[in-house]
């Protein structure tokens, strides 16, 4: 199946600062990227829908301006942690579309002192 | 969005076949099932899609009855490595994201 990667796998930050993930697609083009959020014994929480070369479109409750969702190419859509606070910290995943298909990449830990 | 019910945990032995039933008595037409597996600090991975009857790969079955309103995943002789969450979506594939539900979190005992 097609490979999605997330990079860094795990970061830490202070609070205050901004933090951001890289998600990409490896082996094809991924017009549509997504990213989730998912707290400890949780389920993933879909945040945004990022498409190439137009805004994200977030889910209710999500801040934009709090996570700001860049997707420049079809293989590399980013997403930015700005002025993080401890609530912040989660396990972000990104997931891009191919076709009728999701695949998902394997994870951010973002843990905010 | 069709919503989804799952058993909250199950637990099994090694070499036992697993049986993870799913509601979504509200499923629509265009509408497909997918599974997926998690595996703790990492990203959720496909294991079978299906519309309807039988969809069987290398490493799951899927049966789906008539009425589309319930799915059972099959995973045959379970080992210890297959402790994870699995999670039931139902959506029109290729629409929109997918949407998780609680999933059931399956523990294998040796």
């Amino acid at each position: 199946g097609a490979v999605v990667s997330q990079h860094p796998s795990r970061v830490i930050c202070k609070s205050g600062t901004s933090v951001k993930i890289e998600c990409r697609s490896l082996d094809f083009q991924a017009t549509t990227m997504f990213w989730y959020r998912q707290f400890p014994k949780k389920s993933l929480m879909l945040m945004a829908t990022s498409n190439e070369g137009s805004k994200a479109t977030y889910e209710q409750g999500v801040e934009k301006d709090k996570f700001l969702i860049n997707h420049a190419s079809l293989t590399l859509s980013t997403l930015t942690v700005t002025s993080a606070h401890p609530e912040d910290s989660s396990f972000y995943i990104c997931s891009a579309r191919v076709q009728s298909e999701q695949y998902f990449g394997p994870g951010t830990r973002l843990t905010v002192t | 969005l069709a919503k989804t019910t799952q058993p909250i945990s199950m637990d099994s032995y090694e070499g036992q076949e697993v049986n993870i039933t799913c509601s979504h008595n509200n499923i629509a037409t265009n509408d497909y099932i997918t599974w997926y597996q998690q595996f703790p600090s990492q990203g959720p991975r496909f294991i079978i899609q299906g519309y309807k009857t039988k969809v069987t790969n290398e490493v799951a079955s899927l049966f789906i009855p008539a009425d589309r309103k319930s799915s059972t995943l099959s995973l045959p002789r379970v080992s210890l490595s297959d402790t994870a969450v699995y999670y039931c979506l139902v959506g029109e594939t290729g629409r929109r994201a997918l949407t998780f539900g609680s999933g059931t979190r399956l523990q294998v005992q040796p």
